[in-house]
């Protein structure tokens, strides 16, 4: 299986609403991302865990929660968000090797609009 | 400080012509990593190769292929004979060994039939 998926694929949420992202991959990688992708736009990374410890958070603001439950699951948890705050999330997987950087394997993403 | 620069924001080919996206990058890491990704229109980012600073051989897979230059700081991907599956964002990408990928701005390629 390598395979990275993301529920739910698209998502409509007020300013006021809390959801949750989740990620899943069975490929047996160590380390899980979660980067943000405006339109026309590379993707921006926003959170790296690695061994279900948080190990990157690259100054995301705090109505983004992420959670690593187990070592293949990812969530995102969305509070009080903004309606620039629209965009593709996208989760990604990776195995962790010493000394060298493996490839990422990307799931198909959430569309996120926030109203 | 690491920087990758796609200068080719969109190609437009016909089908059956080759075409070349050019990928500059910059980085003092003395080792260090390269990626390939395809982001087609349903949004998914596709891994197509990873090449470390150590191996410059070129690569061939299919209808693609990479020429890895360390002199001119260049990973430049070849498709040869395009197909219209092949339209997508291209994202050259770098990783000076850290958990961090620092993206091109990307290439978009349009193969009309």
């Amino acid at each position: 299986d390598t395979e990275v998926t993301q529920t739910p694929k698209h998502l409509v949420m007020g300013m006021t609403n809390k959801k949750s992202l989740k990620c899943e991959q069975h490929m047996g990688h160590r380390a899980m991302y979660w980067y943000k992708q405006k339109a026309k736009k590379p993707p921006e990374l926003m959170f790296v865990y690695s061994y279900e410890k948080l190990s990157i958070n690259e100054s995301v603001p705090s109505r983004f929660s992420p959670e690593c439950p187990n070592s293949s699951l990812l969530n995102l948890h969305l509070h009080a968000l903004q309606p620039e705050d629209s965009a593709l999330y996208l989760c990604a997987s990776s195995q962790v090797r010493r000394g060298a950087v493996a490839e990422q394997f990307f799931g198909p993403g959430t569309r996120l609009t926030v109203l | 400080a690491q920087k990758v620069t796609q200068a080719q924001t969109e190609i437009s080919v016909v089908e059956k012509e080759d075409v070349t996206l050019d990928c500059v990058y910059e980085t003092r890491d003395t080792t260090y990593y390269l990626f390939w990704y395809k982001q087609p229109p349903s949004g998914e980012l596709v891994f197509l190769i990873r090449r470390n600073s150590f191996d410059e051989q070129n690569e061939i897979s299919g209808r693609y292929s990479w020429n890895f230059q360390k002199s001119t700081s260049s990973f430049n991907f070849t498709i040869t004979a395009s197909q219209v599956v092949d339209s997508a964002v291209y994202f050259c990408a770098l990783n000076g060994n850290t958990d961090k990928l620092i993206f091109g701005t990307g290439t978009r390629l349009q193969v009309f039939p």
